[in-house]
This record gives C-alpha cells, sequence and structure tokens, in this order.
C-alpha cells in the first residue's frame, strides 16, 4: 500500500532557530500534500495544502512566513519552520492523497508518522 | 461549510463488549466520510470510508461503520473490543464534489479494559 515518509520523527531545537521537516511519499506520485498540526489532546489542524511546482495554499490564520512549504517533486514535500518559538512546539503530521481510481475527493488520505517539535 | 461532531472524548469498553464511537457530520451536499485511527506518536491509519453504495461500510481490524443519511451519523462500530483496540479515532467528512479539505473530528479516545 501507500506510505508516506516523514522525518524527523523528533527534534528538539532552540528558540529562534530554523527547523525542517520532509514528508515523501514512498511508492507513489503525489501532486499534492497536506500539512497538519496537532495540538495535545486536540484534532488535527489544516496548516496548508502543498502543491508540486506551485505555491503552497495556506488555511486562514496559519502564517506563510512562519512556516514555509516546499513542494519540489512529485515525491517531496518540506516543512520549514522559521524563527521557532515556544509555541510553535507541537506534532506535525503531514499526509499524500493516493489517487485509486476514483474521485479524487474519496481518495484515502495516508499519513506520515508525525514529527514532534520541541522548541526550548 | 462542513463539520464533523464526535459528542464523546472518552469511551470505555471491557474487552469482548461491542463498541461504539460515534460521528455526526454537516456538509452541504453528499459526503464522503472517513475513520482513521491513531496510536501514541503516530500518525493516522485509515480505517474505512463510505463513498456511495451499501451504508454499511467494513474496514480494517474488524471495524464497521454505518451511514445513516437520515442522521447525518456515521458511527464506528466493532462486535467484540480487544485491548489493542485502545487508541485516538478520528471521523472526517469531505464535501463530494467540492474542493473542500478533509475535516476531521475532535477525535474520541478509546480504551479498552482487559
Amino acid at each position: 500500500g501507500a506510505v508516506v515518509s516523514q522525518h524527523p520523527s523528533r527534534v528538539i531545537c532552540k528558540s529562534g532557530t530554523s527547523v525542517k521537516i520532509e514528508c515523501r511519499s514512498l511508492d507513489f506520485q503525489a501532486t499534492t500534500m497536506f500539512w497538519y498540526r496537532q495540538f495535545p489532546k486536540q484534532s488535527l489542524m489544516l496548516m496548508a495544502t502543498s502543491n508540486e511546482g506551485s505555491k503552497a495554499t495556506y488555511e486562514q490564520g496559519v502564517e506563510k512566513d512562519k512556516f514555509l512549504i516546499n513542494h519540489a517533486s512529485l515525491t517531496l514535500s518540506t516543512l520549514t519552520v522559521t524563527s521557532a518559538h515556544p509555541e510553535d512546539s507541537s506534532f506535525y503530521i503531514c499526509s499524500a492523497r493516493d489517487f485509486d481510481g476514483t474521485d479524487s475527493g474519496a481518495n484515502v488520505l495516508t499519513f506520515g508518522a508525525g514529527s514532534r517539535l520541541t522548541v526550548l | 461549510a462542513q463539520s464533523v461532531a464526535q459528542p464523546e472524548d472518552q469511551v470505555n469498553v471491557a474487552e469482548g463488549n461491542p463498541l461504539t464511537v460515534k460521528c455526526t457530520y454537516s456538509v452541504s451536499g453528499n459526503p464522503y466520510l472517513f475513520w482513521y485511527v491513531q496510536y501514541p506518536n503516530r500518525g493516522l491509519q485509515f480505517l474505512l470510508k463510505y463513498i456511495t453504495g451499501d451504508n454499511l461500510v467494513k474496514g480494517s481490524y474488524g471495524f464497521e461503520a454505518e451511514f445513516n443519511k437520515s442522521q447525518t451519523s456515521f458511527h464506528l462500530k466493532k462486535p467484540s473490543a480487544l485491548v489493542s483496540d485502545s487508541a485516538l479515532y478520528f471521523c472526517a467528512v469531505r464535501d463530494i464534489g467540492g474542493n473542500t479539505p478533509l475535516v476531521f473530528g475532535k477525535g474520541t479516545r478509546l480504551s479498552v479494559i482487559a
């Protein structure tokens, strides 16, 4: 089945530094990937939709200069948290939609294992 | 706007007993409905989905869900719970034909007690 690999799984950084998280679709091509943020005991919040070869689409309230998204190839999207602060500490999860021949809206999202960011 | 409600933060059930995790939804048109499960510090895993056809959908690990259009519900069920089913369960909905992202409920934590 479809596999999405996310790296790193855990990262600790100092306040003010930037952190890059990678999301790769291993056995399929994904023109669209999604980045979510999950707070403790809360649901997933969609941050942005990453489109291969074009600019990401950010959800309302998400700072695009803070959370830089690059989707340079059909199998790789990256999220860079710039000038990270303790309030950016969270669990970040990426996902991709593997086209299964049906309406794309019905396609199953395959999720990465997540990246836990801790900013000191 | 589309939305999902999972009314229970926590569901506790004894091993071997049937379990139900509730989900209701709101969309402007017809829905695509999904259930995902999340284990600690992991991403979400797909369980099952409803697109069209038979209202009873069977998925992974013995789970099933019934689409009820009149009640706008898509409750997740399993006839006999296992301790290993303990996890966080998310219901999600997407409006058919709309170019909208998948919207998740807030999640329900299932604890199966031996």
